[in-house]
């Protein structure tokens, strides 16, 4: 069975400080991992997504993750936080021929000025 | 131009009501899903329904009864609710996982804005 799991449900960073979330999955199979951003009031979004077709993978707003099966964690990060960014993020694996996405448990971050 | 909308936006009730909540994408896809996200933000997926067939059902209360009147459409009824359906549920598409010769799990789902319901 698929799993993720977030370490740190919040984490604070100030602007323009680097941005570091971190994911780490369980897949019996070659995984198919994403992270979606979720502002205040409103749904998701997907920042990247990892197909296995290369193990960095460069998203939206300056977001990139990279991909380590050594590790089996595909941590988001971003150079330079900005205030926009804050917001809950969440990684995600999805999990069967049914497309169904497994989430992870969620991380606030919160950017000081 | 919103790809997936959902009516209502918040829905506030009693115990022991009916209530239904509509999703509606224009994205052409074949394939929805509802997610239920509870207070502590975890979203854990309830149905989803390709080309309006239930493919999806994860041990969700049978007091939960998805219809898809066709594949744009996916609405989520909910008859005697409880205090814990309080939630914020979410409706999401994609292109079909098993088109193409499949299945392609990598493809994006696309969010509705939520429906945040809560049950008095």
């Amino acid at each position: 069975a698929q799993s993720v799991t977030q370490l740190g449900s919040h984490v604070s960073v100030s602007e323009g400080a680097l941005v570091l979330l971190r994911c780490n999955y369980s897949s019996s199979v070659p995984p198919y991992l994403f992270w979606y951003v979720q502002y205040p009031n409103q749904g998701l979004q997907l920042l990247l997504k990892y197909t296995s077709a290369a193990t960095l993978v460069k998203g939206i707003n300056g977001f990139e993750a990279e991909f380590k099966k050594s590790e089996t964690s595909f941590h988001l990060t971003k150079p330079s936080a900005h205030m926009s960014d804050a917001a809950e993020y969440f990684c995600a694996v999805t999990a069967d021929q049914g497309g169904k996405l497994i989430f992870g448990q969620g991380t606030e971050l919160s950017v000081k000025p | 131009d919103t790809a997936v909308s959902q009516t209502p936006k918040y829905l506030v009730t009693q115990m022991g009501n009916d209530k239904s909540i509509k999703c509606e994408q224009n994205l052409g896809h074949d394939t929805m899903y509802w997610y239920k996200q509870d207070s502590k933000k975890f979203l854990k997926i309830m149905f989803s329904y390709n080309n309006k067939e239930l493919i999806i059902n994860e041990t969700v209360p049978n007091r939960f009864s998805p219809k898809s009147p066709d594949k744009a459409h996916l609405n989520l009824h909910i008859n005697s609710l409880e205090l814990g359906d309080s939630a914020v549920y979410f409706c999401a598409s994609s292109q079909d996982p098993m088109a193409s010769g499949g299945p392609i799990l990598y493809n994006e789902q696309f969010f509705g804005p939520g429906t945040r319901l809560t049950v008095l």
